[in-house]
């Protein structure tokens, strides 16, 4: 079966353009995260979907972040007027209910110029 | 609130070599620890979770990781290391109602032949 996949690969933008990011989850995982990588640190956590229950938008850094899922199927991850400190790669990754293992995605590179 | 700590951001090490990369976590709930690898170019991998039981945990290509709560420790090692075995390393902790991951700022294992 197919593993996590996301889109596009890379993605460069002007600075204060919106940008679109796109996952989609392995079939039947009902858990979905987002994730930031920005050069030279770790992970950072975004935002977290589990089914129909409201999403833990914890860790989104401002309100230019916003993300949707409707379901239990395709996630995007939005940025509004995009700054050169959004830069980083973007990870979104899956599992089985909230304990589950969680697969990853191979992540958007995002550029802001 | 969930932390990890990577020390080394780097680890040289030469093939055939046994290698030890050190993560420390802190939490005030129960947690779960994971590794996981980045190959170059490549998504992330898990690698070894701990989750309950045995405090020595088996995981793929011939890792294994020890838990040891009262030093809040989490030590990947491998006794003996191959090229293909360069890599980032990242150490994380999960615990809590979303059981979001929190990541280390990981280390970058470089074997030299």
């Amino acid at each position: 079966g197919a593993g996590v996949s996301q889109s596009p690969s890379n993605k460069v933008t002007e600075k204060g353009k919106d940008v679109e990011l796109r996952c989609d989850p392995i079939s039947g995982h009902t858990a979905l995260y987002w994730y930031r990588q920005r050069l030279g640190q770790g992970l950072e956590f975004l935002i977290y979907f589990q089914g129909n229950s409201a999403p833990d938008k914890s860790g989104l850094p401002s309100d230019r972040f916003s993300a949707e899922r409707t379901g239990e199927s395709v996630s995007t991850l939005t940025i509004q007027r995009t700054q050169q400190e959004d830069s980083a790669v973007y990870l979104c990754a899956s599992s089985v209910g909230r304990m589950g293992e969680q697969f990853f995605g191979p992540g958007t590179r995002l550029t802001v110029l | 609130a969930q932390s990890v700590t990577q020390l080394d951001s780097q680890v040289p090490v030469f093939e055939e070599a046994p290698v030890e990369l050190r993560c420390n976590y802190s939490s005030s709930v129960s947690v779960y620890l994971f590794w996981y690898v980045q190959y170059p170019n490549q998504g992330l991998q898990l690698l070894l979770k701990y989750l309950s039981g045995s405090t020595l945990v088996k995981g793929i290509n011939g890792f294994e990781a020890e838990f040891n709560k009262s030093q809040t420790s989490f030590h990947l090692r491998k006794p003996s290391v191959h090229i293909s075995d360069t890599a980032e390393y990242f150490c994380a902790v999960s615990g809590g109602a979303t059981n979001k991951l929190i990541f280390g700022t990981g280390t970058l294992l470089a074997v030299q032949p």
